[in-house]
């Protein structure tokens, strides 16, 4: 079956410019995640919902990082008057349960963001 | 959050076993043990999970001592598409349900 997908793979805007990143889950999928992952380094969590409540935004860097779900499926996570230190990629996960610790999250490929 | 510590580094043969190590002594008793690995720059693949009991399924083994303190991730013939980062993650509790925090893993190498 279809996994993670996210839109666009790669993309790269001038500083300043407001970026909106796209997450579709595993069909069904209940929790979704968004995490920041810098070269050489592990994923960072950012956010996650369940359904189209965000649970947890600890993760967000700042208020120029924004996440929603509005119809409990597809996110987007916006990022706003970008800055060079947001060059990562941006991965998304989906679990099939309520963040549940016994449910594994699964991965999408990412999106690459470069800020030039 | 309960930390994990693994080996920076590993190298295995191809088709032998690989273990890979993880302490996690200060897991609280409701709180499983993951096990991502992540090739090149693909997104991390969920590979097994555990809460006391070992664990097994078509890609790995998860053998979990006794005392919860620490686990082992065995990979029974590795092959040389093994090779990546391996994670060792607790999972939290409370508000952040679920949330996986990343160290830096164990990079498993299989040389021919």
């Amino acid at each position: 079956g279809a996994g993670v997908s996210q839109s666009p793979r790669y993309k790269v805007t001038k500083r300043g410019q407001d970026v909106a990143l796209r997450c579709d889950p595993i069909s069904g999928h209940v929790s979704l995640y968004w995490y920041r992952q810098a070269l050489g380094q592990g994923p960072e969590f950012l956010t996650y919902f369940n359904y189209e409540a965000q649970q947890d935004k600890s993760g967000l860097p700042n208020d120029r990082f924004s996440a929603e779900r509005p119809e409990g499926s597809i996110s987007t996570l916006t990022i706003q008057r970008t800055e060079q230190r947001d060059s990562a990629m941006y991965r998304c996960a989906s679990s099939l349960g309520l963040g549940g610790l016994d449910q594994p999250q699964h991965f999408g490929d990412g999106t690459r963001l470069s800020i030039l | 959050d309960a930390k994990t510590t693994q080996p920076t580094s590993m190298d295995c043969a191809e088709g032998r076993a690989a273990n890979l190590p993880c302490n996690h002594s200060t897991i609280s008793g409701n709180e499983y043990v993951y096990w991502y690995r992540q090739i090149h720059s693909q997104g991390p693949q969920y590979i097994i999970h555990g809460l006391k009991n070992n664990e097994t399924n078509e890609m790995a083994s998860l053998i979990i001592t006794e005392d919860r303190k620490s686990s082992t991730l065995i990979l029974p013939h590795a092959t040389l598409r093994d090779t990546a980062v391996y994670y060792c993650i607790v999972t939290s509790g409370g508000t952040s349900y679920g949330k996986l925090t990343f160290g830096q893993g164990t990079i498993l190498t299989v040389h021919p």
